[in-house]
């Protein structure tokens, strides 16, 4: 069954400094999807980005940049400069091909990092 | 493109009493899901779909009911609300992605408290 692991529970930093989130997965299809969301105070669900398994490169965007390592299942994300707008829970979450199993969209998602910004 | 809809934003229920909570899509997506987050928890899956007239269970589907007679549509009924169900529950829609996998969509939100 597939797995999504995010340690850190909470993670508060003064702004402008940079932070990473940790995320780890499991799973043993070879075919899989990875993403990130963003759950601001006002409680909706973000779309931040999406990774295939086979796409190993990083991706930056603004402020926001993802690290995919296979050899070591991660998927974390970095936040530079980070600002008060940035605090927020970010979900980490895996899905599998279609037909694999795990529902239709086949989420499954990790506990969450919650993520404070001090001014 | 009001994308999907949920309805209520806010319940609030007395222990036994049944409710549905109202989803709704307007972009003409396959798949439809559920999901209830708790404190620390994620999201789990409650129950989804892969079209019209299919239904199947996800992580924690005790308590709830399903059904989906229009693709638009997918409403989540408790049939005898707990204390255990207060949560939040959001609904999403998903179609097939070009890129493999699919791309989901998700609802505002339904803020559920049991008393």
């Amino acid at each position: 069954a597939q797995k999504v692991t995010q340690a850190q529970t909470e993670i508060s930093v003064v702004e402008k400094e940079d932070v990473t989130l940790d995320c780890v997965y499991e799973t043993r299809d070879t075919t899989y999807y990875l993403f990130w969301y963003k759950q601001p105070p006002s409680g909706e669900l973000v779309f931040l980005i999406r990774r295939n398994s086979f796409d190993e490169q990083n991706e930056i965007s603004g402020r926001y940049s993802w690290n995919f390592q296979k050899s070591t299942s991660s998927f974390n994300f970095t936040i530079t400069a980070s600002q008060v707008v940035d605090s927020a829970v970010y979900f980490c979450a895996l899905s599998e091909a279609v037909g694999s199993g795990g529902g239709a969209d086949g989420l499954t998602f990790g506990k969450g990092t919650h993520l404070i910004i001090q001014p | 493109n009001a994308g999907v809809t949920q309805t209520p934003k806010f319940q609030v229920l007395k222990t036994g009493q049944s409710m549905t909570l109202q989803c709704a899509q307007d972009m003409n997506h396959e798949y439809m899901s559920w999901y209830r987050q708790d404190p620390g928890m994620g999201l789990r899956l409650i129950h989804y779909s892969v079209g019209a007239g299919i239904t199947d269970q996800g992580e924690v589907p005790n308590g709830y009911n399903v059904s989906r007679s229009t693709t638009e549509d997918f409403p989540l009924r408790l049939l005898s609300a707990a204390p255990s169900q207060t949560s939040v529950y959001f609904c999403a829609s998903s179609y097939p992605s070009t890129q493999g996998g699919t791309e989901a969509f998700f609802g505002q939100g339904t803020r559920l408290t049991v008393v």
